[in-house]
């Protein structure tokens, strides 16, 4: 059973950069054809996908982040990490890894963190 | 247009059956996922691909697509079903997208 857990600081101030880990357990980050994506949610609002990063170090992120995020993965420790740069209150959410599969046309987050919330504030 | 578009709130009479329904030009091309999701918790993928339910979700779940149109019907909902439900799919350019999300109440 793949777990994903979330990690990195609650609370980041504004302008600074955000820097979330996730770690996979239950399996190898890089077997199988699977994407890990990062997504967040406001709180009381819907999810938002920030990008994602694929088994052989490619990645896709979301058009409205892109110039702010960066995906990495280290599979020697089997996790993936998003950096987000100069950070505003707009970007305080919780904040999920998932596993990005490719299934019968189209995608579907199979497996997911729990979750971390991270709040931007001075 | 790169959207998906969800009905905010939707409710059903306990035992009774309902469709929660996602609109988007790319699901004319791609098939939604769906996820339930309740407070506090993290989205949970009940349908997936033309109809799969991952294993553990009920049959009561079932996905359908018609046109650029994709649903979600629980048939005989449960009390314990009241959740926010949001689709997904890809945007023009290939990459994730969520609806807005639908918030179901069971009565």
């Amino acid at each position: 059973q793949v777990q994903l857990q979330e990690s990195g600081p609650g609370l980041v101030k504004p302008s600074q950069t955000l820097s979330l880990t996730c770690t996979v357990s239950g399996g190898s980050i890089s077997s199988g054809s699977y994407y890990w994506s990062w997504i967040r949610q406001p709180a009381g609002k819907g999810l938002e996908w920030i990008g994602r990063i694929y088994t052989s170090g490619s990645t896709n992120y979301n058009p409205s982040l892109k110039s702010r995020v960066t995906i990495s993965v280290d599979t020697s420790k089997n996790q993936f990490s998003l950096k987000l740069s100069s950070v505003t209150a707009a970007d305080t959410a919780v904040y999920y890894c998932a596993r990005d599969r490719l299934s019968e046309g189209g995608n579907h987050f199979d497996y997911w963190g729990q979750g971390t919330l991270v709040t931007v504030s001075s | 247009s790169s959207e998906l578009t969800q009905d905010p709130a939707v409710s059903v009479a306990l035992g009774q059956t309902v469709r929660i329904t996602c609109q988007g030009d790319s699901l004319r091309s791609y098939y939604a996922s769906w996820y339930q999701q309740k407070p506090g918790q993290a989205p949970v993928l009940v349908i997936y691909g033309k109809n799969n339910r991952p294993s553990g979700i009920p049959d009561r779940f079932s996905g359908s697509s018609s046109g650029n149109t994709a649903s979600l019907t629980i048939t005989g909902a449960q009390a314990e079903d009241e959740a926010d439900y949001y689709c997904n799919s890809r945007d023009s350019s290939g990459n994730p997208l969520f609806g807005g999300g639908t918030k179901l109440t069971v009565l």
